[in-house]
């Protein structure tokens, strides 16, 4: 069985800062990782994904998340934020030729606030 | 538009009075699934399906039908709702289930 965990329930920073939110997972076969952003009152947009190729992935809007396969982990990263990044951010992941065909496992989510 | 769509949006209902979500999209999509999201608890699969006419139980599908009748559409019915199914509930869909998921806009459903 695959299970996920997010360390941080709720991360506040200030605009302009850095920020890492921290995603393990624990799965028996190999996975593919996703990040997901809910803005408020809104449905999951896909932010990025890690499928195979390169470790270190990039969205289009500025954040990153390297997958390590040593330490089961997929942290998203920003260099800079900004507030419109406010949002809850679920990290998932999906086996790869497991028994739970197709299904997402979802973290418990970090509510990422940016305060100015 | 590429899209996944659900109705309703709201809805607030009584125990034990039967309801159907409804959940469509248009992109030729083989797979569906139904989540729900609590508080705390991410988002947890209630029942997907693979293709037409193929479905089957998630982590949380107790109290849940669904059915698939047709590639576009994966109805999930509450048969008899209870309060605890109190919560925000995603369809999605995938061209081929392992990878990532469409998610439509949700359906926040209250149980008095």
């Amino acid at each position: 069985a695959q299970s996920v965990t997010q360390l941080d329930s709720q991360v506040p920073v200030f605009e302009e800062a850095p920020v890492e939110l921290r995603c393990n997972y624990s799965s028996s076969v190999s996975v593919y990782l996703f990040w997901y952003v809910q803005y408020p009152n809104q449905g999951l947009q896909l932010l990025l994904k890690y499928l195979s190729g390169s470790t270190l992935v990039e969205s289009i809007n500025g954040f990153e998340a390297e997958f390590n396969k040593s330490q089961t982990s997929f942290h998203l990263r920003k260099p800079s934020v900004h507030i419109s990044d406010t949002a809850e951010y679920f990290c998932a992941v999906s086996d790869i030729g497991g028994t739970s065909y197709g299904k997402l496992t979802f973290g418990q989510g970090t509510i990422l606030t940016v305060h100015p | 538009e590429a899209q996944v769509t659900q109705n309703p949006r709201y809805l607030i209902t009584v125990t034990g009075k039967k309801l159907t979500v409804t959940c469509s999209q248009n992109m030729n999509h083989e797979y569906m699934s139904w989540y729900r999201q609590d508080p705390g608890l991410g988002l947890r699969q209630i029942y997907y399906s693979m293709n037409v006419e193929v479905t089957d139980k998630g982590d949380v599908p107790e109290g849940y039908k669904v059915s698939r009748k047709e590639k576009r559409n994966f109805p999930l019915i509450l048969e008899s709702p209870s309060p605890n199914q109190t919560s925000l509930y995603f369809c999605a869909s995938s061209p081929m289930g392992v990878g990532e998921q469409y998610f439509g806009p949700g359906t926040r459903l209250t149980v008095t």
